[in-house]
């Protein structure tokens, strides 16, 4: 068990619709990490969190998708007005702070979304 | 920009011999490399990691991987395979240009491994 948590496990949502996930990192994580698997892929990078502060976004997050870490603590991850090419596991991560040479990412179980 | 790559999408060993899953790497400067394993129905786990010294990591489980900066490879290898080992396996490859220190994952190899 990473101690990550993630909520919900699954979603299927209808075209159009806006969804929610939440990601509950290891307690004294300050670095947050969400990813995108697709089948047969490694995971993509969607965006990072320092604390609060959302540092760093990739061109693969559009528009619709936004992400937030209010009390540097949980995340979200909202995608609005889904499309189905969205359908795919979201992977929330964390790390601690840097010591050395710590560079140890820690999963959780994902948030697999369909889109119908 | 850094990457990786894992030529192989399925390895199919026996148990009881020596497995291989392939890595090559292209990164500008000096690379840190990674191996991440996804069981079913589970998050992605660190196996082990190359930063800087020996070329010989040791990891869980039994794995260990072999850096070899000439040939720009990271293999991860382990000498004798079990049935449990059977799951999917991610290189990766931290970027050293980002802010964020994120990782870059491979598009994975599943490792098979027959009774």
């Amino acid at each position: 068990d990473t101690g990550v948590s993630q909520d919900p496990r699954h979603k299927i949502t209808k075209r159009g619709q806006n969804v929610t996930f939440r990601c509950d990192p290891i307690s004294e994580h300050n670095r947050l990490y969400w990813y995108r698997q697709t089948l047969g892929q490694g995971p993509e990078f969607l965006t990072y969190f320092q604390n609060e502060a959302q540092l760093e976004k990739s061109r693969l997050l559009s528009d619709r998708f936004s992400a937030e870490r209010p009390k540097g603590s949980f995340s979200t991850l909202e995608i609005q007005r889904t499309e189905q090419g969205d359908s795919a596991m979201y992977l929330c991560a964390s790390r601690p702070r840097e010591t050395g040479t710590n560079e140890k990412l820690f999963f959780g179980s994902g948030t697999q979304l369909s889109v119908l | 920009a850094q990457s990786v790559a894992q030529p192989e999408d399925q390895v199919n060993v026996a148990e009881g011999n020596p497995l291989t899953v392939k890595c090559t790497y292209s990164v500008s400067g000096n690379p840190y490399l990674f191996w991440y394993v996804q069981y079913p129905n589970r998050g992605l786990q660190f196996l082990l990691k190359y930063i800087t010294g020996d070329n010989l990591v040791k990891g869980s489980y039994g794995f260990e991987a072999e850096f070899n900066k000439s040939q720009t490879s990271f293999h991860l290898k382990k000498p004798s395979a079990l049935v449990s080992d059977s799951a999917l396996y991610f290189c990766a490859v931290r970027d050293l240009y980002s802010s964020a220190s994120k990782i870059i994952f491979g598009s994975g190899t599943r490792l098979s491994i027959r009774p």
